[in-house]
């Protein structure tokens, strides 16, 4: 099955610096890549995701960026503010109705 | 539009005992999925169903168990309680869900003593 590892576990930054989480995946067939926030005491909530047919993505002050050679992805948040403390989680699937997730990044933005 | 909705919110059961989850989806997807969480393992994939076939199933034991109705809410069943099945519980729904956003509910917390 799917095996996807993320990185860092924790992440600390000044606010306004830039943030980046890295994951890797398995399965070369994988074509979706969402990743979502977690809210201390809330439910996950998609940010952005990627399909394998796209290189990078950006929404804002968030981006994701696909190397589907290497089988890694990333997210990157600039200009961080508190708001963006939270848990992120990647995700990789390929057609099998079946999201594996990353064991989470706890990331703390400094004021 | 209402979003996903789970009950109960909150759960105390015993070692041995079983417990029935229940999940409503957002109106007029079909897919729901379930996911375990735990602080150390994160979130674990536990099964999918669409128009009330399972297609897909996770690494869990037996004891975990689901099905979905024709109006697609979702239940999951886990029998015989272990002390490790405490968790939050989350189940997500998506229109087919092949390749798209996921939309979580709030998440059943199990406590089994």
């Amino acid at each position: 099955g799917e095996n996807v590892e993320q990185h860092p576990s924790t992440l600390s930054v000044q606010e306004g610096d830039s943030a980046v989480i890295k994951c890797t995946y398995s399965d070369s067939a994988s074509n979706y890549f969402p990743w979502y926030k977690q809210e201390l005491g809330k439910r996950p909530q998609l940010i952005i995701d990627i399909r394998s047919n796209v290189g990078e993505k950006k929404d804002q002050r968030i981006a994701v960026t696909l190397n589907k050679t290497a089988k890694h992805f990333s997210l990157h948040i600039t200009e961080t503010q508190p708001e963006d403390s939270a848990v992120y989680f990647c995700a990789a699937s390929f057609s099998d109705y079946k999201l594996s997730f990353g064991a989470g990044t706890t990331v703390t933005v400094r004021a | 539009k209402a979003g996903v909705t789970q009950t109960p919110r909150y759960l105390i059961k015993t070692r041995g005992q079983q417990v029935t989850l229940s999940c409503s989806p957002i109106s007029g997807h079909r897919s729901v999925s379930w996911y375990q969480q735990t602080p150390g393992q994160g979130l674990q994939f536990l099964f999918e169903y669409f128009s009330e076939t399972q297609r897909n199933k996770g690494n869990f034991p037996g004891r975990f168990s689901g099905r979905q109705f024709s109006n697609s809410r979702s239940e999951m069943n886990v029998s015989t309680l272990e002390l490790g099945d405490s968790a939050l519980y989350l189940c997500a729904s998506s229109f087919r869900g092949e390749g798209e956003t996921q939309y979580f509910g709030p998440g059943t917390r199990l406590l089994v003593l």
